[in-house]
């Protein structure tokens, strides 16, 4: 079955690591999103791109960056890791801008800890 | 400013009876809304849509009602069951093609 996965799962870093969370899908989808959520928030978008090469700032982009060199995967990347990041990270894909809202599909999360 | 607004943080209902979810957005260019249902450690699954077309929509146990003059949707779970119980986010579809969510309610299905 095709799928969307995350990883790690679970990490814990020190503040002003580099710190990249893997996303990767199998439906062969164009659309990839990143968000995070916290408490009293929802979920926020990060990054999103739209196809390969395509990148987009999110409404809390402010310390990640993502890279999209094929269609299957968007490495989400803290460059100097901070403890306001400490976060639930939940990477997402879509087949198409028409169809987002029946086609978007969620991976399982990346807990991640910035002591 | 919350373009996506869950007024009600939880929310706590009866096995069998009525569950309703509420949601207002301010943004009047919006035209689709979701429904998602989360669970502990799991990720957003998608539930029910709406297009500004429509002013309802079902599916199963579930109906989303969409009140354009309002900028108001909510989401009725009848019966509501124990296995219901989770976070529901509401969401807009940006013009950007990405998804604004609310904050998120947690309902609670007592049996």
């Amino acid at each position: 079955d095709a799928e969307i996965t995350q990883s790690p799962r679970h990490k814990i870093t020190e503040t002003g690591r580099q710190v990249t969370l893997a996303c990767h899908q199998t439906w062969n989808h164009n659309n990839m999103f990143w968000y995070r959520q916290d408490l009293g928030h929802g979920l926020r978008l990060i990054h999103y791109s739209y196809g390969v090469q395509d990148t987009n700032k999110g409404e809390v982009s402010d310390g990640y960056s993502v890279s999209r060199s094929n269609t299957e995967d968007l490495p989400l990347t803290l460059e100097s890791a901070a403890s306001s990041q400490t976060s639930v990270y939940f990477c997402a894909s879509s087949d198409s801008r028409d169809n987002l809202g029946n086609t978007i599909y969620f991976g399982e999360g990346s807990w991640l800890t910035v002591v | 400013d919350q373009q996506v607004k869950q007024n009600s943080p939880s929310l706590s209902v009866q096995e069998g009876r009525i569950s309703i979810l509420n949601c207002d957005y301010t943004n009047s260019m919006f035209d689709y809304f979701l429904w998602y249902k989360k669970y502990p450690a799991e990720g957003p699954t998608f539930l029910i849509s709406i297009s500004s077309i429509k002013d309802k929509n079902e599916d199963g146990r579930f109906t989303v009602f969409l009140n354009k003059s309002a900028k108001h949707l909510s989401l009725h779970i009848v019966p509501s069951q124990p296995g219901d119980s989770a976070v529901y986010f509401c969401a807009a579809e940006g013009s950007q093609g990405n998804l604004i969510f609310g904050k998120g309610t947690k309902l609670s299905v007592k049996p």
